[in-house]
């Protein structure tokens, strides 16, 4: 059983607009929330993540919109650049035992088209 | 610094070997952990190190084991393998064992189990 998703396995867009990356989560208990990206050939590097008790975390180009009613979170990247081509993963912490346990989506791959 | 590295990069097995990935870091971090990811799996955490001297079972915990060996190394052992084991392994490892310090990843072992 999937607690995190990401539906769209890709995502293309022109150089210069908006990226949106959505991400959906079944767990209640979830309520720390991550992005990374992910090159080929190379490990995951974190992006930004947000709290449950924020609606909206920006940091430069990227930002992450929180909707607890929803159980979705959406991934903004303002302008798109071809370096951000990558594969995106959401990943979801819940709070029992403040472990670092982390539950991934299954990624969604973004190209940027020059 | 190296940040995470893991050895070795590739690796052919028949069914039934055993094989122990290694991963190293030279961060000084506390929390170390192992993912595999999977085709439209995401990652998924097999075991974690919250700090030197303890392991915890992940997600899918079976048909591996875990050594953490010292503060800096951390690794994983086949030691039947099975064609389900063919996946790409990610080691990870974060200064504290909370949800809130970022995971920083090695490069990835790309197993293939014939």
């Amino acid at each position: 059983d999937q607690q995190v998703k990401q539906n769209s396995p890709s995502l293309s867009v022109q150089e210069g607009r908006i990226s949106i990356l959505n991400c959906d989560y079944t767990n209640s208990m979830f309520d720390y929330f991550l992005w990374y990206k992910k090159y080929p050939a190379e490990g995951p590097t974190f992006l930004i993540s947000i709290s449950s008790i924020k609606d909206k975390n920006e940091d430069g180009r990227f930002t992450v919109f929180l909707n607890k009613s929803a159980k979705h979170l959406s991934l903004h990247i303002v302008p798109s650049q071809p370096g951000d081509s990558a594969v995106y993963f959401c990943a979801a912490s819940a709070f029992s035992g403040n472990t670092g346990k982390l539950i991934f989506g299954q990624g969604t791959t973004l190209q940027v088209k020059p | 610094n190296a940040g995470v590295t893991q050895t070795p990069k590739f690796q052919v097995l028949k069914t039934g070997q055993s094989m122990t990935l290694q991963c190293a870091q030279d961060m000084n971090h506390n929390s170390m952990y192992w993912y595999r990811q999977d085709p439209g799996m995401g990652l998924r955490l097999i075991y974690y190190s919250a700090s030197e001297g303890t392991t915890d079972k992940g997600e899918v915990p079976n048909g591996y084991n875990v050594s953490r060996l010292n503060k800096r190394e951390f690794s994983l052992r086949l030691e039947s393998a099975a064609p389900s084991q063919t996946s790409v392994y990610f080691c990870a490892s974060s200064e504290g064992g909370t949800r809130w310090d970022t995971q920083y990843f090695g490069p990835g072992t790309r197993l293939t189990v014939l």
